[in-house]
């Protein structure tokens, strides 16, 4: 079946720093692949998304390109700040709009001033 | 933006009791809802799949008889823990997509379940 496996955390950095979370999946056929971000007491939010192979999905400094050949959606950032602070959930759905996510288990990312 | 809400945020009930989770979505009106469960350290688990008017889609090792999900509007669905057990305490969470267009997910904040 599909799966997501997403670097542990807690991952702790210095503002300014750059960010790299990484992500790998498995699944058949073509998925979509996303971002998902979550804020201390908030649901899910959306962040990118690709939904083809080479695809870059960018929001708010954030990016991450569909890698078929490694399987892999890492999500990048030059320069992270206090407020990047969140659980970051890597996702993928085999199917169309209808169809559920298989979710990573998140990294908890801390950004210290 | 699009926004979901889930009522209540936390629930402790006693074993043997049945709890009822609401998802709405406020601002749109939902073609399809997802309920989610996340165990501590773990990613979220589809448990089910449900369309406005029609049975829940369950994924497998999810009791259809455990966890009742009526979708009996655009902007509600329900989920039902029937005679809960200390093993159902979890975080359960929906999602719903716009009827509108689009396949975006937007998830609710979260329902935290703990049973005694």
């Amino acid at each position: 079946g599909d799966s997501v496996t997403q670097m542990e955390g807690p991952v702790t950095l210095s503002e300014e720093a750059f960010l790299t979370i990484n992500c790998t999946y498995t699944a058949t056929g073509y998925p979509s692949l996303f971002w998902y971000v979550q804020y201390p007491g908030e649901g899910l939010q959306l962040l990118l998304k690709a939904t083809k192979a080479d695809d870059k999905g960018s929001n708010k400094g954030f990016e991450a390109t569909y890698r078929k050949e490694t399987t892999s959606f890492h999500l990048e950032k030059g320069s992270v700040q206090v407020s990047d602070s969140a659980v970051y959930f890597c996702a993928l759905r085999s199917g169309g709009g209808a169809d559920g996510l298989t979710f990573g288990k998140g990294t908890h990312l801390i950004i210290q001033p | 933006g699009a926004v979901v809400s889930q009522h209540p945020s936390r629930v402790i009930c006693k074993s043997g009791t049945s709890v009822k989770i609401e998802c709405r979505s406020l601002d749109f009106q939902a073609t399809t809802m997802f309920w989610y469960r996340q165990f501590p350290k773990q990613s979220l688990m589809l448990m089910a799949t449900s369309n406005e008017g029609s049975k829940a889609t369950y994924e497998q090792g999810v009791e259809k008889d455990k966890f009742l999900i009526n979708h009996a509007s655009l902007t509600l669905s329900t989920l039902t823990v029937t005679s809960a057990h200390p093993e159902d305490s979890s975080f359960y969470i929906c999602s719903a997509t716009d009827a509108g267009g689009g396949d975006t997910q937007y998830f609710g904040p979260g329902t935290r379940l703990t049973v005694l």
